[in-house]
This record gives C-alpha cells, structure tokens and sequence, in this order.
C-alpha cells in the first residue's frame, strides 16, 4: 500500500539553525501539507501546497518557514532559524485531489528537538 | 478553531463496538464529516469520510444523522489496537483549499 515517507525520524537541532524535513509524498498525489503538533498538544495545520505554490497557511506559519518541491518527488520544509518552541512533531501529508471529498494521507512524522 | 465538539474520553471493552459521538451542529451544505485516528504519537490515520449517507469500509461505520448536525464513528469490534485519540473533522471547501483543522479528539481506551 502506498504511503508517505517523512526523513528523519528524529533530529536534533541546535537553536538558531536551519532545519529541513523531507518528505516523499504518494506518488501519483497532486496536494501537500505539513502539520506539527507540539507535545501534548493538538495537531496544527500549518501550510498547504499545489501546483508548486502555496495554497493556504495559517498564522504558524511565518517568515521562519518556506515549502519546496525540489524535484518530482520531494516536498520539503525549512525552517531558517530554529528556536526552542519549533520543538515538536512534524507530519506530511499528501492527497489526491484538492476536493474537500478526498482524503489525505500522514506520514509518521519527523520528531524535531532542538537544544 | 474546529467546527466539532466531542467528548474528552470513552472507554470500550475489547471485542464489544465502540460508538463515537461527535456534534458538528453549524456544519454547512458543502462540508463533509472527516474521522481520523492518532495512534500513540504516530501519523493521523484516515478512517471515514462521509457528506450527508451513511458510509462503510473495512475499519468502520460512519453514521450521519438526517440534519447532519451530528454523527457516530462505530467500530463494530474494538480491539486493544484501537486504542487511540479519534478526530471528527469538518472539512472545509474554500478557493484556497481544504486543510483538514484538527481539534483535541477524544481519547478511546479499549481494555480487556
């Protein structure tokens, strides 16, 4: 069954540097997402992408954060200048379509921590 | 914020069906009814979509109600590996796309 690949699995960080989550979404998947979800806390949505452009973000997702797809395969996060609150999981997710009537696909998340 | 209120927790015992409230009472025409599930600290897990019929596939039964303002997850025969925190989402239609908002769930336990 096809499924979304997220690398690493867990990273350390130092604060202050730039930190980028790959993600392979579904292959024949049109729409990306990230979501992050802080320990303990609920899963926040924070940026989606189609056509090789963001579509929606939400107010998480500042200056201190830019989404790529560099290649036909990858779709990545930066994060330019960590700091110590970007500490948390980061789920991918991919989709077919960008109808509310198709449903998306987690990856198992890249636990970043950073020191 | 999300658009659904569900309880806070629920416990089922094994092999018995487990029913999942959730409330979504200013759910528009177009907005459809998501169930997702988080396992421990894994990826969101879809379970079940559904717009105003009831639906069915090999994880669960999603019941809508004829209003629409509030619907049931069932899992017919809760396992220990059920255990997890479940999501009722409604999603949103917009030009922008159609992010699926996350609220607090409610946290399933099922126990032998």
């Amino acid at each position: 069954e096809p499924e979304v690949t997220q690398t690493p699995s867990h990273q350390v960080t130092q604060m202050g540097q730039e930190v980028i989550l790959r993600c392979v979404p579904i292959s024949n998947h049109l729409y990306f997402y990230w979501y992050r979800q802080i320990l303990g806390q609920k899963v926040e949505f924070l940026v989606s992408f189609y056509n090789n452009e963001i579509s929606e973000k939400s107010e998480i997702f500042d200056d201190q954060f830019s989404v790529e797809r560099p290649d036909g395969s990858n779709f990545t996060l930066k994060i330019r200048s960590t700091k110590l609150e970007d500490s948390a999981m980061y789920f991918c997710a991919s989709s077919a379509a960008r109808t509310a009537n198709t449903e998306a696909f987690f990856g198992q998340g890249t636990r970043l921590t950073v020191v | 914020d999300a658009k659904t209120t569900q309880p806070t927790s629920m416990d089922c015992a094994e092999g018995r069906a487990a029913n999942l409230p959730c409330n979504h009472s200013t759910i528009s025409g177009n907005e459809y009814v998501y169930w997702y599930r988080q396992i421990h600290s894994q990826g969101p897990q879809y379970i079940i979509h559904g717009l105003k019929n009831n639906e069915t596939n090999e994880m669960a039964s999603l019941i809508i109600t004829e209003d629409r303002k509030s619907s049931t997850l069932i899992l017919p025969h809760a396992t220990l590996r059920d255990t997890a925190v479940y999501y009722c989402i409604v999603r949103p239609l917009n030009q922008a796309g159609t992010a699926l908002i996350f609220g607090k769930g409610t946290t399933l336990s099922v126990s032998s």
